[in-house]
């Protein structure tokens, strides 16, 4: 199970950092097996890729947004992060925390938390 | 990157009645060693995440009614809803994991005739 917990307001000014959280319950986040993935969905983008990461700190991230993605894992809050600097209004959407079943990224997605709504605007 | 095109955009289609929606992948998605195509569906409902269907191209996510059905090699994929039911109203998405940047398809929006 995911749960996301969004750290931070869901309404950000232009230039400012997104940043979210999703907490795994339910299991551990240092299990290996498992990827742990952030996706985003717009009306303009349709569902983009963000990027996913392993617990041990392997990390593939989207290269149309790689210079401003950080991704990080807390593993001892069971949490993984997402970081996204300097927003403009196209990183409004609706962000999702995912879980993919494998050891590389190049799996599937068996299951997505509840999205949040992050609008950016002035 | 893998674009994944998918069609119709939307259908309409009778209770009891087939459903089947598209999707092609710009390249070839196939692990010839395993023999598996990486191609995943997912089922969205308003305000709700994606909902894993079907993965491996073919095989059915665990508690997923037998009546949705994916089929497909190469670059072209199906999904078939046979014996379509009110709950079944959402869009649907195919995606890639073939390779990163993992890509989705833009969707096709599926309704009650």
């Amino acid at each position: 199970q995911l749960q996301r917990q969004a750290a931070g307001p869901g309404l950000l000014k232009p230039s400012e950092t997104l940043t979210l959280t999703c907490t795994v319950s339910g299991g551990s986040i240092s299990t290996s097996g498992y990827y742990w993935g952030w996706i985003r969905q717009s009306p303009g983008h349709g569902l983009e890729w963000i990027g996913s990461i392993f617990y041990r700190g392997s990390i593939y991230y989207n290269p149309s947004l790689k210079s401003r993605v950080t991704m990080s894992v807390d593993a001892s809050k069971n949490q993984f992060s997402l970081r996204l600097r300097s927003v403009t209004a196209t990183d409004t959407a609706v962000y999702f925390c995912a879980r993919h079943v494998g050891n590389l990224p190049t799996s599937h997605f068996d299951f997505w938390a509840p999205g949040t709504l992050v609008t950016v605007s002035s | 990157d893998i674009v994944m095109t998918q069609s119709p955009d939307s259908l309409a289609v009778s209770l009891g009645e087939r459903a089947t929606i598209n999707c092609e992948s710009s390249e070839s998605v196939l692990h010839t060693s395993s023999n598996k195509h990486y191609v995943a569906w997912f089922q969205q409902k308003p305000g709700q995440p994606p909902k894993l269907l079907i993965y491996w191209a073919s095989t059915r996510e665990s508690g997923v009614p037998d009546r949705f059905t994916g089929s497909g090699s190469g670059t072209h994929f199906t999904l078939t809803i046979n014996g379509l039911q009110a709950e079944d109203v959402a869009v649907y998405y195919c995606q890639q994991y073939f390779y990163t940047p993992l890509t989705f398809g833009g969707g096709t929006k599926v309704e009650i005739k």
